[in-house]
């Protein structure tokens, strides 16, 4: 069965740094690409950002909000997926989710979040 | 960036009802687009990729259907574990996005 679980979400001040992680099994963690989504108390699905496989020389992708200050990266070694938060906004503040790529690309699986909250 | 507008953002139903909620993109997208379902508290799921291929284990009631940049996703006889917030989501390009979302609510 896949298993997507996130962990290290709490609260942190505006301009800290936090790091998320992924703990993901069930499946062959490193033949696939693994996406960060993020969900705004009350509002819409955002995506964060992508790191490819291997294969892909494990490439990034960010959305513009956050490219400069987050960071992801993987450890295929432990089945691991990282977000690492630096310059946090309160605009941040979300739910965040790891999610599994399929092969034709679409969000086949999800984890079950972790919240982060940005706040003085 | 590829904008994705769904409409309705909100529609009340009741059990048994046929029900479409539609996706248009700002530019063409091909068939790249999928439809997620989340209940409240939950992750999103995926019901609908490809614009029409339905997920493994979902119901059949779901169908969806469109490309280029208009989109439908079809509940053929609402069920009452259908209500929920409903999103599409394009793959075509960079940045990933996703529709505003679709609350559907019992009527």
């Amino acid at each position: 069965e896949v298993q997507l679980v996130e962990s290290g979400g709490g609260l942190v001040q505006p301009g800290e740094s936090l790091r998320l992680s992924c703990a993901a099994s069930g499946f062959t963690f490193s033949d696939h690409y693994m996406d960060w989504v993020r969900q705004a108390p009350g509002k819409g699905l955002e995506w964060v950002g992508r790191t490819r496989n291997k294969a892909n020389s494990y490439t990034t992708e960010y959305a513009a909000s956050v490219k400069g200050r987050f960071t992801i990266s993987r450890d295929d070694s432990k089945n691991s997926l990282y977000l690492q938060m630096n310059s946090l906004k309160t605009e941040d503040t979300a739910v965040y989710y790891c999610a599994r790529l399929s092969w034709n690309y679409y969000f086949d699986y999800w984890g079950q979040g972790t919240l982060v909250t940005v706040s003085s | 960036d590829i904008q994705l507008t769904q409409s309705p953002s909100f529609l009340s139903a009741s059990v048994g009802d046929r029900v479409t909620i539609t996706c248009r993109a700002s530019q063409g997208i091909s068939s790249y687009l999928a439809w997620y379902q989340q209940k409240s508290g939950k992750a999103p799921k995926l019901l609908i990729y490809a614009a029409s291929t339905l997920q493994s284990g979902v119901p059949s009631r779901f169908s969806g259907s469109g490309s280029g940049t208009e989109f439908t996703l079809t509940i053929s006889s609402l069920q009452p574990e259908d209500f929920a917030t409903y999103y599409c989501q394009h793959r075509n390009s960079y940045p990933v996005t996703f529709g505003g979302g679709t609350k559907v609510e019992i009527k």
